[in-house]
């Protein structure tokens, strides 16, 4: 089983709008974090969340979790350009060593 | 919180030979891990190491490769023999220091290309 897997794979949509991904997960876990990737480049974290959290914001980021059905939601609200790029979530499964199992992502296109 | 630095940005090299990437982390972090990502898919975990030591490895992380930290500053991962198939970003990570964070910040990654 995969642990980690977004919907949608691709998104495309119009400068203001807002965006929502989500992740599913099979294991449990210590925290989930989100993350950015712009093409070709390195991973920028956005948010984490911990497991006995349910929601958090951070700017126009807000992310919720819900860990009786192994899922997370990333929403990034009025959409920018600039927010073209990878999202990934990715957990810390509860093994004690910290390692992130990453999902496949989301590519989000913001059309301006 | 900074992220670190990883070099070279780029590196090419011909099956069989030896390559090492570098990742330079503030002195005073003692979790770091080793990712990698082929092209067009998922960050993958490949080793963690705390204080020194090895404290887990992924089944990607065969007897060909190595990670250790010479100098107490610079943190390597070395491939001893790159196969076509080792092509990929590898990105460095560290985690945060505050407050039992747990979040990882990763470098800018090198892009190996196996010739």
């Amino acid at each position: 089983s995969q642990q980690g897997e977004e919907d949608p794979q691709a998104l495309s949509i119009q400068e203001g709008e807002n965006a929502t991904m989500n992740c599913s997960y099979k294991t449990s876990i210590n925290n989930l974090q989100w993350y950015r990737q712009n093409s070709g480049r390195g991973l920028v974290h956005l948010i984490l969340i911990r497991s006995n959290e349910r929601e958090k914001h951070s700017g126009r980021l807000r992310v919720t979790l819900d860990t009786s059905k192994k899922s997370s939601s990333l929403l990034i609200t009025a959409s920018r350009a600039a927010d073209t790029a990878s999202y990934f979530c990715a957990t810390d499964p509860n093994t004690g060593f910290q390692k992130l199992v990453f999902g496949t992502g989301t590519r989000l296109l913001v059309s301006p | 919180e900074p992220e670190v630095t990883q070099t070279p940005s780029h590196q090419v090299t011909q099956m069989g030979q030896e390559v090492i990437l570098r990742c330079v982390p503030i002195s005073n972090h003692l979790y770091f891990y080793w990712y990698r990502q082929i092209l067009g898919q998922k960050v993958e975990f490949l080793v963690s190491f705390y204080n020194n030591e090895i404290s887990e490895k992924s089944e990607i992380f065969d007897d060909q490769f190595s990670v250790e930290r010479p100098d107490g500053s610079n943190f390597t991962l070395k491939i001893r023999s790159t196969k076509l198939e080792d092509s990929a970003m590898y990105f460095c990570a560290r985690q945060g220091t505050s407050g039992g964070n747990y979040e990882q910040y990763f470098g800018p990654g090198t892009r190996l290309t196996v010739t």
